[in-house]
């Protein structure tokens, strides 16, 4: 597609729920990352994709988040037993990657998924 | 591990003002940095991003941010801002080489502008 799409764009979720929010990178893009912008405190790494490699999870704030690729295209993110404090705006970045030259590309990133828990 | 500072955190200028928004980077290797803008309502963009070459990097929307390693800035710039410029500015890094490519980003800084 033209751009990174996310979805859904809203969700509001009970506490203790289940989540899955979903991101459908740019055609090609090979690098897809997680981000989460809370109020006042910027944009937090989740975790990162790159082609068939082992994800960096490094940035899940706990064991209720995780997340998927498959096909090397569209991820999933899930988080498991939702808590007030994961309410934030989630967001998906996707970079294309050539050769030496996979840092020389800025990041594309989707409207994101605003997440609610009440 | 590389980290991003973002001393300004809100900004109020009046249309015509003069704008510098200051970004420092710890990082002890060859980096990539950029701005990026969220205007209201909409998704992150890129403003311009600098790899190598010329420092003073020129971006959209007439903003520039120039490189100065020994500082470990990258601060933004504008000569004179419009009312439409409000918006969060973020500020990132991440390791040009021998590293996760994994961008770091600053906290932002909000803009407003009065016109």
């Amino acid at each position: 597609g033209a751009g990174v799409s996310q979805s859904p764009s809203n969700k509001v979720t009970e506490k203790g729920k289940d989540v899955e929010l979903r991101c459908d990178p740019i055609s090609g893009h090979t690098a897809l990352y997680w981000y989460r912008q809370s109020l006042g405190q910027g944009l937090e790494f989740l975790i990162y994709f790159q082609g068939n490699s082992a994800p960096d999870k490094s940035g899940l704030p706990s064991d209720r988040f995780s997340a998927e690729r498959t096909g090397g295209s569209v991820s999933t993110l899930t988080i498991q037993r939702t808590q007030q404090e994961d309410s934030a705006v989630y967001l998906c970045a996707s970079r294309e990657a050539l050769g030496s030259m996979v840092a020389h590309y800025g990041y594309t990133f989707g409207s994101g998924t605003r997440l609610t828990v009440v | 591990a590389q980290s991003v500072s973002q001393h300004n955190h809100h900004v109020i200028l009046s249309e015509a003002a003069s704008l510098e928004l200051g970004c420092n980077y710890s990082y002890g290797g060859t980096v990539n940095l950029f701005w990026y803008v969220q205007y209201p309502g909409q998704h992150l963009q890129l403003l311009l991003k600098y790899f190598s070459g010329d420092p003073l990097v020129k971006g959209i929307k007439g903003f520039e941010a120039e490189f100065i390693k020994s500082k470990f800035s990258f601060n933004l710039r504008k000569p004179s801002v419009q009312w439409s410029d409000t918006a969060e500015y973020f500020c990132a890094v991440n390791a040009a080489s021998g590293g996760s490519y994994i961008p770091t980003f600053g906290r932002g800084t909000s803009l407003i502008v009065h016109p």
